[in-house]
């Protein structure tokens, strides 16, 4: 199984729709998440940290569900701008090393 | 503050030549990590380093690849002799702190080709 686990996509939604990526992870030490965007070609940037009680900001919501081992990102209201990858992430212990899935490609249309 | 700076942004080598990728991190910084993205897949972890100091290698190939970062001057990934499969795009991120704490900036990418 792999550390980090997403689903590939491409999820192609209309503008205004409400999205949901799942995440499943391997190593049931993981203490920290985080969910990325990269967008075409460029660097990943840091889109939130998830925590065990959940956390909003603005139309993104994140929960993480240690039980099961899955992290999950919401997208309400979808926005053009939206469209890029997503990419889970989790630390992996190690002090340099943030194991990265293979990310869920989102595309916004009109 | 100027971000995470990488050059060159694009990169074309022949196979059997090698490559120098450079990565300054942001100021007040003394973090830098180097992670790789082959097309189509997720970033995956290299290197960590402190100034003049390895960190932890364990994501680096054992042949060929090397990194540093020195006391003056920015940090670099060498690849010795390159082949096809190293083509990829490269990129290096930087923190004030371990990343227990801090966040992780990254810089824009050196997109690597190797003919």
């Amino acid at each position: 199984r792999k550390e980090v686990e997403q689903d590939p996509g491409p999820f192609n939604v209309p503008e205004g729709a409400t999205v949901a990526f799942n995440c499943t992870y391997s190593n049931s030490a993981s203490q920290s998440f985080f969910w990325y965007r990269q967008d075409c070609r460029k660097e990943p940037k840091l889109l939130m940290s998830v925590y065990s009680s959940g956390n909003e900001d603005g139309r993104f919501t994140a929960q993480l569900n240690r039980a099961s081992q899955y992290i999950s990102l919401l997208i309400r209201d979808s926005k053009l701008s939206d469209s890029a990858t997503y990419l889970c992430v989790r630390y992996g212990g190690s002090q340099g090393n943030l194991i990265f899935g293979k990310g869920t490609k989102l595309s916004v249309k009109p | 503050n100027a971000g995470v700076m990488q050059n060159p942004r694009h990169l074309v080598r022949r196979r059997g030549q090698e490559a120098r990728l450079r990565c300054s991190p942001m100021k007040g910084h003394s973090h830098v990590y180097w992670y790789r993205q082959l097309p189509e897949e997720g970033l995956k972890f290299m290197v960590y380093l402190q100034k003049e100091n390895i960190i932890d290698e364990s994501g680096m190939p054992k042949e060929r690849f090397s990194a540093e970062f020195p006391k003056e001057g920015p940090s670099i990934l060498r690849i010795q002799q390159v082949v096809r499969g190293d083509s990829a795009a490269y990129f290096c991120a930087s923190s004030p702190g371990t990343l227990t704490n801090e966040k992780l900036f990254f810089g824009s990418g050196t997109q690597l080709s190797v003919l």
